[in-house]
Order: C-alpha cells, then sequence, then structure tokens
C-alpha cells in the first residue's frame, strides 16, 4: 500500500479481554516496528522485525503481549488478558530495510491504534 | 538513564517567534543515528531529518535548521518564524551501533504555535 495502514483506529475493551492490533506495512518493507505511546511517556519501543523474524523482543512489557508477523508483510501485536495500564495508542511503522549501507534507515508510521481498556 | 532527554515539555509561541527544541542524547558507540520526527495532530509521525554521528556539519531547509554538537551530545532543532501549522508535539530519537539499534525517542516537546 501507499502507506502504513493499522487497525482498528479505535479500541474500547473490558478489563480481562483479549485483542488484537493489526499492522500493514508499507508494500516492499521487510523491516516493521510496533512502538507503544502513553500519555506523557513518548514512543515506547516493544518490537521489532526483519521479514518474519523477531530478533529482538525485550521491549514487549510482559508475557501478556505477543506478536506474529506473517509472509513478510502483515503483523499483529495481540495483547492477551488486557489491564488498564495497557491503555495507550500503539503505533506501527515499516522501513525498507532494518539498516543498509546507508545506516539507520527511516521509519514511515501509521496513524496508530488507540485503545482503551475499561 | 535516559539515552534521548527532550527537557522541555511544552513550548508555547507567538506567530513568527523563533523557537528552538532541545535534545540532548547518550551513547557510547562512535557511529550512531540522531532523528526528528514530527506528530501534528492527526497523530501521525512524520519524518523531518537523520543526521549520522560523523557529520557535524548543520542543516538547514527552508524555516527548518539543525545544530549538531557532538561536543554537548545535543541534536537542536530550530523553527525560524513559526507558524500555527507547526503546532505539533516534536521528537528526537536516537539509533546506535552503527544504525543497528531500533530507534529510541524523547518524550516529545508539545509546541503551540498561537495566532
Amino acid at each position: 500500500g501507499a502507506g502504513v495502514s493499522q487497525s482498528p483506529s479505535n479500541k474500547v475493551t473490558e478489563k480481562g479481554k483479549d485483542v488484537e492490533l493489526r499492522c500493514d506495512p508499507i508494500s516492499g518493507h521487510t523491516a516493521l516496528y510496533w512502538y507503544r505511546q502513553s500519555l506523557g511517556q513518548g514512543l515506547e519501543f516493544l518490537i521489532y522485525f526483519q521479514g518474519n523474524s523477531a530478533p529482538d523482543k525485550s521491549g514487549l512489557p510482559s508475557d501478556r503481549f505477543s506478536a506474529e508477523r506473517t509472509g513478510g508483510s502483515v503483523s499483529t501485536l495481540t495483547i492477551q488478558r488486557t489491564q488498564q495500564e495497557d491503555s495507550a495508542v500503539y503505533l506501527c511503522a515499516s522501513s525498507l530495510v532494518f539498516v543498509s549501507e546507508a545506516g539507520a534507515n527511516v521509519l514511515t508510521f501509521g496513524a496508530g491504534s488507540r485503545l482503551t481498556v475499561l | 538513564a535516559q539515552k534521548v532527554t527532550q527537557a522541555q515539555t511544552e513550548i508555547s509561541v507567538v506567530e513568527k517567534e523563533d523557537v528552538t527544541l532541545d535534545c540532548v542524547y547518550e551513547t557510547r558507540d562512535t557511529t550512531y543515528y540522531l532523528f526528528w520526527y514530527k506528530q501534528p495532530p492527526s497523530g501521525e509521525l512524520v519524518f523531518l531529518i537523520r543526521r549520522n554521528s560523523f557529520d557535524e556539519q548543520n542543516e538547514i531547509s527552508g524555516r527548518y535548521s539543525w545544530n549538531f554538537q557532538k561536543s554537548t551530545s545535543s541534536f537542536n532543532f530550530t523553527i525560524t518564524a513559526s507558524q500555527v501549522v507547526d503546532s505539533a508535539v516534536y521528537f528526537c530519537a536516537l539509533s546506535e551501533a552503527g544504525g543497528n539499534t531500533p530507534l529510541v525517542f524523547g518524550k516529545g516537546t508539545r509546541l503551540s504555535v498561537i495566532a
């Protein structure tokens, strides 16, 4: 696609429910990233993928969070047994590759998925 | 310790004033990359600039300019003759190890330009 697409744009759920957030990166981008933006906390790195592989999962806040990417394209971030502190905007970004001869690549971000846990 | 510090949480200026957004970073690597992104009210982050650690030349793009000083580990962003459309949250970010680490962002500076 022309840009990074995220869905849903807005999700309200009850505490304890599971949620799935979807990210469709720019076509041809092999690297995909998930960040979380909480009020006043800036952007918190969660996980990134090179192709379908996630070399670094250390940013995931707890074992309730998981992410997968299939076919080198769409990625899903799943939060199980949601808690109120999970309320945030979840941002997805993609780049052509993770790092190239030119160095760190520019990330293109989606508009985010706003999650509210009641 | 924060790797990227944006000490100014919020700044408010009157249109046409110049404004500088501060960014201080921390790294032990010799090769790293610094970025600035803009997040307008619509929410989608927009890339502004990328700078590698070996290029200390200041850069100017229209009303925007960036001052990179390795001696003080700072990468400050100046908007000249600010406009209402510049109102946004601005983020500074760092990628270490020659660009082999994911971007680490500061907490952002919210800029309000008042007409």
